[in-house]
């Protein structure tokens, strides 16, 4: 089992859509969970950042984490069509030599 | 403005002919990292740096090498480029590993080996 899973869709939504992002996990000690945006041609940035469990609001986007089932989520709320981008995952675990791990992302596009 | 600089931004080489990617960051970080960017594969990574003189091969570093001479710069190094080592490389940067502060990421290095 791939330690970070995502899907990479592509997802097409229309603009003022709500939109789902999903990764799973198989480390149960990853407590720093992240999103990431890429837009085309650029490299990826910043956009959510969560330690442990819970959820996160920023303007329209939403981060959650359930540990439990090793699960997190990127919700957009009112899409805009300059919210299409590629979507990454990525967690890590405290300690030294732990590295930040990456989903493989999920390409969006939002429809106008 | 903080950021990290990859030069160059497009490369097209021929197979064997010795190249350097250039990465400067100018935020202070302890922590860079290579990324290359596949389809399908996502980010993997080539060689991370925890400080000066310190390197340490990621998840795919065959064929590359880097340094760590200065805080701020972190050079990847192809000795003899094959054409599998076409790829978009990114090179980033962070207090710490773990990416709890975030990596800043350059703008990406399109590398195409003929």
């Amino acid at each position: 089992q791939k330690e970070v899973e995502q899907d990479p869709g592509p997802l097409s939504v229309p603009e003022g859509a709500i939109v789902s992002l999903n990764c799973t996990y198989s480390n149960s000690a990853f407590q720093y969970f992240m999103w990431y945006r890429q837009y085309s041609r650029k490299g990826p940035e910043l956009l959510m950042y969560t330690y442990s469990s819970g959820n996160k609001e920023d303007g329209r986007f939403t981060a959650q984490v359930d540990k439990s089932s090793k699960y997190i989520s990127l919700f957009i709320r009112d899409s805009q069509p300059s919210d299409s981008a590629t979507y990454l995952c990525a967690m890590s675990a405290p300690g030294g030599s732990e590295k930040l791990v990456f989903g493989k992302g999920t390409k969006l596009t939002v429809n106008p | 403005e903080a950021q990290v600089t990859q030069n160059p931004r497009y490369l097209i080489t021929v197979t064997g002919k010795k190249l350097t990617v250039t990465c400067s960051q100018n935020m202070n970080h302890e922590y860079m990292s290579w990324y290359r960017q596949d389809p399908g594969l996502g980010l993997r990574q080539i060689y991370y740096s925890m400080n000066v003189e310190v390197t340490d091969k990621g998840d795919v570093p065959e064929g590359y090498k880097v340094s760590r001479k200065e805080k701020r710069n972190f050079p990847l190094i192809l000795e003899s480029p094959s054409p599998n080592q076409t790829s978009l490389y990114f090179c980033a940067s962070s207090f710490n590993n773990q990416g709890a502060d975030g990596y800043t990421f350059g703008s990406g290095t399109r590398l195409t080996v003929v």
